[in-house]
């Protein structure tokens, strides 16, 4: 099946620095790829979509300054979180789709827990 | 808006017992529905999703879902629960013309041996 790396699964920084998340389909070409943020025992919230060769499209609320996104290929996608504050702490999930229709399944990465000290 | 809710934060069950975890949505039109599994400190898994047609929709691990329009519901069940079942359960919405998925809260799936 297809599959999404996402790299790193975890990450501790200094409040102050930056910190960048790295969402790769491994053996498919992703049109569209997702960014969601899981607090503890809450849901996903998306917070950014992202097409390859494309600007970023932001959720309302989102930092687009914050949270920068690029989907520079179709098999990559990163999300830095600059200058991360401790609230930025949190559970970070990509997930990519071949293309923007509902027949193309979401796959999603691992996630990644960014904790900031 | 769209939007997604599952009642029940947490539900305990024996191994080899009934599964029935509830979803209610809000959405003006024909909904896309999908229900994902989610084991700890991992990504999510798709168990099984509603487009259209048969309202009864099979899926993966022995997971089923059922589509009701009159009660806005897609209810997930599984005949007998294994102990690997055990994980967090998320019902999800299409919204609207794009592909984007609105996330209800979960439900945590505990399993007694």
């Amino acid at each position: 099946g297809a599959v999404v790396s996402q790299h790193p699964s975890w990450v501790i920084c200094k409040s102050g620095t930056s910190v960048k998340i790295e969402c790769r389909s491994l053996d498919f070409q992703a049109t569209t790829m997702f960014w969601y943020r899981q607090f503890p025992k809450q849901s996903l919230m998306l917070m950014a979509t992202s097409n390859e060769g494309s600007k970023a499209t932001y959720e309302q609320g989102v930092e687009k300054d914050k949270f920068l996104i690029n989907h520079a290929s179709l098999t990559l996608s990163t999300l830095t979180v600059t200058s991360a504050h401790p609230e930025d702490s949190s559970f970070y999930i990509c997930s990519a789709a071949r293309d923007s229709s509902y027949n193309s399944p979401l796959h999603f990465g691992n996630g990644t827990r960014l904790t900031v000290t | 808006a769209q939007s997604v809710t599952q009642p029940d934060i947490h539900i305990t069950v024996s191994e080899g017992a009934s599964l029935e975890l509830r979803c209610n949505y809000s959405y003006g039109a024909t909904p896309y529905l999908f229900w994902y599994v989610q084991s700890p400190g991992q990504g999510l898994q798709l168990l099984l999703k509603y487009f259209s047609g048969d309202t009864l929709v099979q899926g993966i691990k022995g997971f089923e879902a059922e589509f009701k329009r009159s009660q806005s519901s897609f209810n997930l069940r599984k005949p007998s629960v294994h102990w690997s079942d055990a994980a967090e359960y998320f019902c999800a919405v299409g919204a609207g013309n794009t592909d984007k998925l609105i996330f209800g809260t979960g439900t945590r799936l505990q399993v007694f041996p």
